[in-house]
């Protein structure tokens, strides 16, 4: 079984400190994605990488950062934490395969979440 | 540009009855169809996936979600629903640049 894992469950940060979220997969998959969550605005990507050292900006990257250092590893820096950070935190990865069919990065395995508050 | 609706916040429904859950896409690119379960304090898990082939889709848990390339849909039906299944529901659909993109849920709530 894929295990994607995430160093916390619930973080308190006070406004202005800096965060880092981690997250762990174990099954070598290449791509790794960063999520946040919120009620009624479903999944929105921060940023992604598809190998060590590459980033990419997702959908809504400001006041976030990455880092991809080695290749199981996904870090979220939060650099001065606000209350609009206040979310839940998706991390997710996926593989590539040579397959004929199918385009794998879309078939993502997520991490159990990290619930942010900011005060 | 891609996209995906689901148009429904909230499904509540008693167990051992049919549920649908509803997803429509617009798409200019291949169309690729995913539906993630997402139960309480979990993160997401993949339910079913259309890439190709038959448009009826089994996947876990006893659901089924059909594609529909006429009304652009990709809904998910149960015939008989647990307590279990209380979880919220998430239609996707890839990007032209290999991102998935997200509905906003759909949160079904069984009663006994």
């Amino acid at each position: 079984d894929v295990k994607v894992t995430q160093s916390s469950r619930y973080l308190v940060k006070r406004t202005g400190e800096k965060v880092f979220l981690e997250c762990v997969q174990d099954m070598d998959h290449e791509n790794m994605f960063w999520y946040r969550q919120d009620p009624g605005l479903g999944l929105r990507l921060i940023y992604f990488s598809y190998d060590v050292k590459m980033k990419e900006k997702g959908d809504i990257p400001e006041g976030y950062s990455v880092s991809r250092e080695k290749k199981e590893r996904f870090s979220l820096i939060l650099e001065s934490a606000s209350t609009n950070q206040t979310s839940m935190y998706l991390c997710a990865s996926s593989f590539t395969l040579p397959a004929l069919h199918e385009n794998p990065r879309y078939e993502q395995y997520f991490g159990p979440g990290t619930r942010l508050t900011v005060t | 540009a891609q996209s995906v609706t689901q148009l429904d916040s909230q499904v509540p429904v008693f167990e051992e009855a049919p549920v649908e859950l509803r997803c429509n896409y617009s798409s200019s690119v291949s169309v690729y169809l995913f539906w993630y379960v997402q139960y309480p304090n979990q993160g997401l898990q993949l339910l079913l996936k259309y890439l190709s082939g038959s448009t009826l889709v089994k996947g876990i848990n006893g659901f089924e979600a059909e594609f529909n390339k006429s009304q652009t849909s990709f809904h998910l039906r149960k015939p008989s629903v647990h307590i279990s299944d209380t979880a919220e529901y998430f239609c996707a659909v890839p990007s032209k640049t290999d991102k998935l993109i997200f509905g906003t849920g759909t949160r079904l709530q069984v009663f006994p």
